[in-house]
């Protein structure tokens, strides 16, 4: 069965320094891979998706993400955070049928 | 464009009431889904349509979760009768089609305690 892991579940940065948030996935086939951002009481924006060619993705709001087939991760960075992007973020693999399986999520606090 | 559209975007009721919410998504799309997101969790899939098709439900409880997409454009999701552990944000979102890859746009979600 598919499956997400973000093992972080908070991660804390001063605004202006650099992020990296964790994603593990377990998906028998070529995933599709997304990132998805909520803001408080918001739905869910996507941010990027992955789903064959190059490897590295850009997405919107300056991020960008990185799929290693060979340790099944899909990593999300950004280079300077700004207090804006305070949220929680959520990895997901696309399963048959374009049903989404999320990962738990994790809380991104901006320091100023 | 507009986006997903979802109401209430809170209700508050006791168990063994019954609630129910309501989704119109994105003109034109065939594919609407309904997520449950529990506080502290990612959001989980209970059903699926593709226009007013069921395509997945295996995650729905059918004892008391119930939903429909008649037209094949707005959709209903009930519960009757709500439990505690029914408390949760209830997210609708819309794709074009059910093909993978293809992006899911969500609402804003229905926010449900259950007292």
């Amino acid at each position: 069965a598919q499956s997400v892991t973000q093992p972080d579940i908070h991660i804390t940065v001063s605004e202006g320094a650099s992020l990296e948030l964790r994603c593990n996935y377990s998906y028998g086939a070529t995933p599709y891979l997304f990132w998805y951002v909520q803001s408080p009481g918001q739905g869910l924006q996507l941010l990027l998706k992955y789903f064959s060619g190059d490897t590295l993705v850009q997405g919107i709001k300056g991020f960008e993400a990185e799929f290693k087939r060979s340790q099944s991760s899909f990593n999300l960075r950004k280079p300077s955070v700004h207090w804006s992007d305070a949220a929680e973020y959520f990895c997901a693999v696309g399963a048959q049928g374009n049903k989404l399986v999320f990962g738990a999520g994790t809380i991104l606090r901006v320091k100023s | 464009e507009a986006g997903v559209a979802q109401s209430p975007r809170y209700k508050i009721i006791e168990k063994r009431q019954s609630v129910a919410f309501w989704c119109n998504p994105i003109s034109g799309h065939a594919t609407l889904y309904w997520y449950q997101q529990i506080l502290g969790q990612g959001p989980k899939l209970l059903i699926q349509f593709q226009n007013n098709g069921v395509v997945d439900d295996s995650q729905l409880p059918k004892d008391r979760f119930s939903a429909e997409r008649l037209k094949g454009v707005d959709s209903t999701l009930k519960i009757q009768p709500a439990k505690l552990e029914d408390s949760a944000v209830y997210l609708c979102a819309s794709s074009r089609t059910s093909g993978g890859g293809e992006t899911q746009y969500f609402g804003p979600g229905t926010r449900l305690l259950v007292l």
